[in-house]
C-alpha cells in the first residue's frame, strides 16, 4: 500500500528554528508538496521538490531525498503565527496526489 | 482576482437529505478535486475531474456524486446514502496533475 509518515504533533519555541519530516512509500514519484493549513482553513502551498536537494523560500526551506523517500520541511525564526498543521502529498506513478494526516506544530512564546 | 470558491461555509442538514456543495474557479484549471477531512486525518480523495463531462472516483467515493458540466464549476452532492457525512469537504483544482492545487474555503457540514 501507499503510504506517507509524518508526526503527529510538535512544539517549538518562538524564534527558533523547526525541522518537520515527512516518510513516504509510493507506487512510483512524480513530486512533494508541502501545505500549511491554519485550523478551520484550508491548506495553502508552501512548497515542491521534484528533485533531489533543497528548495530555499524566505524562512522555510524543503529538502528531498527520493532514494531515502524522504523530506523534511525546514521553518527559522519561527513565529506564533506559524503555529498551523503542516501537510506532506507526494504524486505517484498515477499522478495521484497522496497525502500524509499532518503534523500540528504548537510555537510557544 | 482568480480563485476557487466554495459556499457555503458552514451547512446543516437533516439525517436522510441530500446536500450540494457548490465549488466554482476562474483559473482556468482542467483539473478540480473533493477532499474529506476528518480530525487527525490527512485528505481523502472523494472524486476529481481532469476534463469537463469526464470525473473519476476517488478512494471514498461512496454515498457521493458529482458532475462537470463547465470547466469552473464541480459541484458535490451528498446523498443520504453516505453513512458518515459530517466532516470537511475541500474543493480544489490545479492548471495539471503534477502541480500545486489551490484549495477553495471549505464546507464545514454537519448532518443532524
Amino acid at each position: 500500500g501507499q503510504n506517507i509518515d509524518q508526526p503527529t504533533e510538535m512544539t517549538a519555541t518562538e524564534g527558533a528554528i523547526v525541522q518537520i519530516n515527512c516518510t513516504y512509500q509510493t507506487s512510483g514519484f512524480n513530486g512533494l508538496f508541502w501545505y500549511q493549513q491554519h485550523a478551520g482553513e484550508a491548506p495553502t502551498f508552501l512548497s515542491y521538490n521534484v528533485l533531489d536537494g533543497l528548495e530555499e523560500k524566505g524562512r522555510f526551506s524543503s529538502f528531498l531525498s527520493r532514494s531515502k523517500g524522504y523530506s523534511y520541511l525546514l521553518l527559522k525564526e519561527l513565529q506564533m503565527k506559524d503555529s498551523a498543521s503542516y501537510l506532506c502529498a507526494v504524486i505517484d506513478s498515477n499522478y495521484q496526489l497522496i497525502w500524509g494526516a499532518g503534523t500540528k506544530l504548537i510555537i510557544k512564546p | 482576482d482568480g480563485g476557487i470558491t466554495q459556499s457555503p461555509k458552514y451547512l446543516f442538514r437533516k439525517e436522510g437529505q441530500n446536500v450540494t456543495l457548490s465549488c466554482e474557479q476562474n483559473l482556468n484549471h482542467d483539473a478540480m478535486y473533493w477532499y474529506r477531512q476528518d480530525p487527525g486525518q490527512g485528505l481523502r480523495l472523494i472524486y476529481y475531474s481532469q476534463i469537463v463531462n469526464d470525473f473519476q472516483k476517488g478512494d471514498i467515493a461512496e454515498g457521493y456524486s458529482v458532475s462537470r458540466e463547465k470547466k469552473e464549476s464541480f459541484p458535490l452532492t451528498v446523498t443520504s446514502a453516505q453513512k458518515n457525512p459530517t466532516a470537511f469537504y475541500l474543493c480544489a483544482s490545479s492548471a495539471t496533475e503534477n502541480t500545486e492545487a489551490f484549495f477553495g474555503q471549505g464546507t464545514r457540514l454537519t448532518v443532524v
